[in-house]
Formats: structure tokens, C-alpha cells, sequence
């Protein structure tokens, strides 16, 4: 499977400010996506990275709120707005191949004070 | 949209013993069923999946069963090990849409 690095891991923010995760890929993939995963919970999808398009965002999440990013077919960035502590989350990148599998990054915790 | 049940959302199992966790979901149309397992720190790993032209699938001491009519899909675990303690998610969706509908977990514990 392809190998896919999340940046940061952890990151320690202030309400009101914004970060910017990237996260790469060592071979072009099919799809890319950015999932949620507050402290205890299940999965849930924030969008669909399209590779030079907008993204494609899940009911409840927001182009204002979840900026997201994929100038290439291995490389997106998610950014996180005006970050409040309900934002604390682990983000994580997913993707898949052509054998259709869904495969997840390390993820990004995030923790807003 | 698809809705994924998950039960139970805690399991204690004693060595050695089976472990079988059920999940159900709504949408028809789904044909794709992956379990994954994720360990504390760790990002979710994909451990077995089924699509749903198959009933059963296998893998060492894995295995995920489909029922398509009652719309629920089960992982089993055998002779079970320490090491498989962690949260397992099942997950329903389309194969080749990738836009996966996640349960709410399963925390299983293993007692040595």
C-alpha cells in the first residue's frame, strides 16, 4: 500500500488561529480524502480532495472552515479556521488505489486551547 | 445517506476465546464492507474486508460474514490473543466511490 505522511503530527493552537496540514503521498493515487476523529469517536468524512477542482464537503463541513488543497495526484493540505476547542481532533488523510482500499495517514492531533 | 450500527460498543473477551462484533447498515445500494482495527496512538488499519457478491470471507484467525437480505455484516475473531485489543470500526460504502460510512467502534479487551 502507499505510504502516506501527515504533517504536523501534533500541534498545540490558540482559539482563533488557523493550521495547515499537508499531507503526501510516495505514489499517485486515486482518491484522497480528509476525515475527522474527535477524542473517543468513530470516523467521519470532511470531504473529497479533488486533484485541481474544489473539494467535495460532507453535510455539516464547510469550504470557509475546511479549506482544502490538491494541486497534485500525491499532495493535499486540510486547514483548519479560526480554530476553536470544539476543532480538537485528530485529522487524518486517507486514500486509495487502484485496488480500491481505503488507507489512512498517521493523523495530525490537534489540540485547541 | 448510509447509517452504520455498531454493537457492541465494549467487549471483554477471555484468552483464547471468540470475539464477534455486529454491525448493520441501511443503504441497499452499499457493496463494500471493510473492518479496520486501531490501536491507541495508531491510525485506523485495514485488517479484512467483503464486497457483496461473496457471504463469507476468511483470513487466519479473521473472519467477516455478510448477511445482504437483514442488511448486517459481523467480524469474528478467534482463539483470540492480547494483541488483538484495540478498537475495531466497521465500515460501509461502494467499491470504487471509496466514500466510506464508519460505525461508532468497538473497544475489545483481551484478559490474559
Amino acid at each position: 500500500s502507499a505510504v502516506i505522511s501527515q504533517k504536523p503530527s501534533r500541534d498545540i493552537c490558540q482559539r482563533g488561529t488557523s493550521l495547515t496540514i499537508q499531507c503526501q503521498v510516495d505514489s499517485q493515487v486515486t482518491m484522497m480524502f480528509w476525515y475527522r476523529q474527535q477524542p473517543g469517536q468513530s470516523l467521519t468524512l470532511i470531504a473529497t480532495a479533488n486533484q485541481g477542482s474544489e473539494a467535495t464537503y460532507e453535510s455539516g463541513f464547510v469550504i470557509d472552515k475546511f479549506p482544502i488543497s490538491r494541486p497534485n495526484l500525491t499532495f493535499s493540505t486540510l486547514t483548519v479556521s479560526n480554530m476553536s476547542p470544539e476543532d480538537s481532533s485528530i485529522y487524518l488523510c486517507s486514500v486509495t488505489q487502484n485496488t480500491g482500499e481505503l488507507f489512512f495517514g498517521e493523523g495530525s492531533r490537534l489540540t485547541v486551547l | 445517506g448510509e447509517n452504520v450500527e455498531q454493537h457492541p460498543s465494549t467487549l471483554s473477551v477471555q484468552e483464547g476465546d471468540s470475539a464477534v462484533i455486529k454491525c448493520t447498515y441501511s443503504d441497499s445500494a452499499s457493496n463494500y464492507f471493510p473492518w479496520y482495527k486501531q490501536e491507541l496512538g495508531k491510525r485506523p488499519q485495514l485488517i479484512i474486508d467483503i464486497r457483496s457478491n461473496v457471504g463469507e470471507k476468511k483470513d487466519q484467525r479473521i473472519a467477516v460474514t455478510l448477511n445482504k437480505t437483514a442488511k448486517h455484516f459481523s467480524l469474528h475473531i478467534t482463539e483470540t490473543q492480547p494483541e488483538d485489543s484495540a478498537v475495531y470500526f466497521c465500515a460501509a460504502g461502494n467499491f470504487g466511490n471509496e466514500k466510506l460510512t464508519f460505525g461508532t467502534g468497538t473497544r475489545l479487551t483481551i484478559i490474559p
